[in-house]
């Protein structure tokens, strides 16, 4: 199975603030990465795939890059609707994997 | 668009069947360019992959879960479903059914229904 790294686990910042979210794959997986935001209560939400395809409809301060077994998630300033938890995904290889996630909350 | 609703029992015993069926409206499970998947989240916990159907009935599982799961497709009904046998305590958990798409987006989860908790407890 493919292993999914994220970190921080957790990470508090303000409005406006910049913030980066790594992922690490324990082998190498092209871009074959998504990445998902999950709301307290609601269903994960698409954000990114391919490691850097934003979905329809995602605002475009959102944006991934990173092949092979390195990726990040970047959201440029930090809008109060984005203080949730994070999640990166392999898409290469059943079974299918997820990061443990990320939380972002208010400093 | 696309919505996907899941429904089944929400509290199920020790050592007994984990029923769950999605259903899809609005496109048809039939296309060739999807998979249906369930994934599950225990309370306060992250993310699990249970496994996934084709519309050709083709099947995908999670070797962890592998000897307790059965998914399957009916097409007529547009509808497919989870069945997790001899469950425990540590199979309580929100099930969410989802589209896998490789054409619109890369392999990725692209729909998700709502999620349905389904507690184990006697």
């Amino acid at each position: 199975d493919i292993q999914m790294t994220q970190s921080p686990s957790s990470v508090s910042a303000s409005v406006g603030d910049r913030v980066t979210i790594t992922c690490r794959a324990s082998q190498g997986i092209s871009t074959w990465l998504a990445w998902y935001q999950q709301k307290p209560g609601r269903a994960p939400k698409l954000l990114i795939s391919g490691a850097s395809t934003l979905h329809s409809g995602v605002p475009s301060r959102f944006s991934g890059s990173g092949s092979g077994t390195d990726f990040t998630l970047t959201i440029s300033s930090l809008q109060p609707e984005d203080f949730a938890t994070y999640y990166c995904q392999q898409t290469n290889s059943v079974p299918l994997t997820f990061g443990g996630g990320t939380e972002v909350d208010i400093k | 668009q696309l919505q996907l609703q899941e429904w089944g029992p929400g509290l199920v015993k020790p050592s007994e069947t984990l029923s769950l069926t999605c259903t899809v409206s609005r496109d048809s499970i039939s296309s060739s360019s999807y998979y249906w998947d369930w994934i599950r989240q225990p309370p306060g916990k992250g993310l699990e992959w249970i496994g996934s159907v084709y519309f050709s009935g083709s099947t995908y599982y999670n070797p962890s879960l592998k000897s307790r799961v059965t998914i399957s497709v009916d097409t007529s009904k547009n509808e497919f479903s989870l069945r997790l046998s001899s469950v425990t305590a540590a199979d309580t958990a929100m099930y969410y059914c989802a589209r896998r798409s490789y054409s619109d987006s890369n392999g990725s989860f692209d729909y998700w229904g709502q999620g349905t908790l389904v507690i184990v407890s006697s």
